[in-house]
């Protein structure tokens, strides 16, 4: 069946350093694919997503990148702060008729 | 307030009882989802509804049921619950002519002794 790979699994980076998630997908019809951020006791929200007809989408310290032939996507984020610390979450869909397959997310640190 | 909102938000039960959990959304959203979250697992879909009286299984759609009289509820039902449905669900909201943002509830702990 259909399956999105994230790693790493725990990533810690230091303060205003950067940090990289990245995640594969198996289903080669998947059009798109959304990034959620859940903080603790809380629940999901997303911060950005991307379809596939486009390569790389940016929105401030965050970018998302997608390599179609490859079937992975990562996430960018720049300049981490403290707030940035959460679990990230990848997904992938065929689109809004149809199931969405979540990674098994990212515990990121943000180290003082 | 546009909202999700979950009843009950925790709960502890034993094998075998049945239980509902509701799941209400203000948004007027055709699609709504359910998923459960557990440790190192991530989350996953159990089903998925794109409209009224339509309903779909997701990735883990055992031992569940769902239904869609109406549009802004989809109640997830256990009816024989069993010690590995203890989890963390959460229920989501879309629209449906936008693959896009999920609005997610805040979340219902279960136990299953």
């Amino acid at each position: 069946g259909e399956n999105v790979e994230q790693h790493p699994s725990t990533l810690s980076v230091q303060e205003g350093d950067s940090a990289v998630i990245k995640c594969t997908y198996s289903d080669s019809a998947s059009n798109y694919f959304p990034w959620y951020k859940q903080e603790l006791g809380k629940r999901p929200q997303l911060i950005i997503d991307i379809r596939s007809n486009v390569g790389e989408k940016k929105d401030q310290r965050i970018a998302v990148t997608l390599n179609k032939t490859a079937k992975h996507f990562s996430l960018h984020i720049t300049e981490t702060q403290p707030e940035d610390s959460a679990v990230y979450f990848c997904a992938a869909s065929r689109g809004r008729d149809d199931k969405i397959i979540f990674g098994k997310g990212t515990r990121l640190h943000i180290l003082p | 307030e546009a909202q999700v909102t979950q009843n009950p938000r925790y709960l502890i039960t034993v094998t075998g009882k049945k239980l509902t959990v509701t799941c209400s959304q203000n948004m007027n959203h055709e699609y709504m989802s359910w998923y459960r979250q557990d440790p190192g697992l991530g989350l996953r879909q159990i089903y998925y509804s794109m409209n009224v009286e339509v309903t779909d299984k997701g990735d883990v759609p055992e031992g569940y049921k769902v239904s869609r009289k109406e549009k802004r509820n989809f109640p997830l039902i256990l009816e024989s619950p069993s010690p590995n449905q203890t989890s963390l669900y959460f229920c989501a909201s879309r629209p449906q002519d936008r693959d896009g943002e999920q609005y997610f509830g805040p979340g219902t702990r279960l136990t299953v002794t």
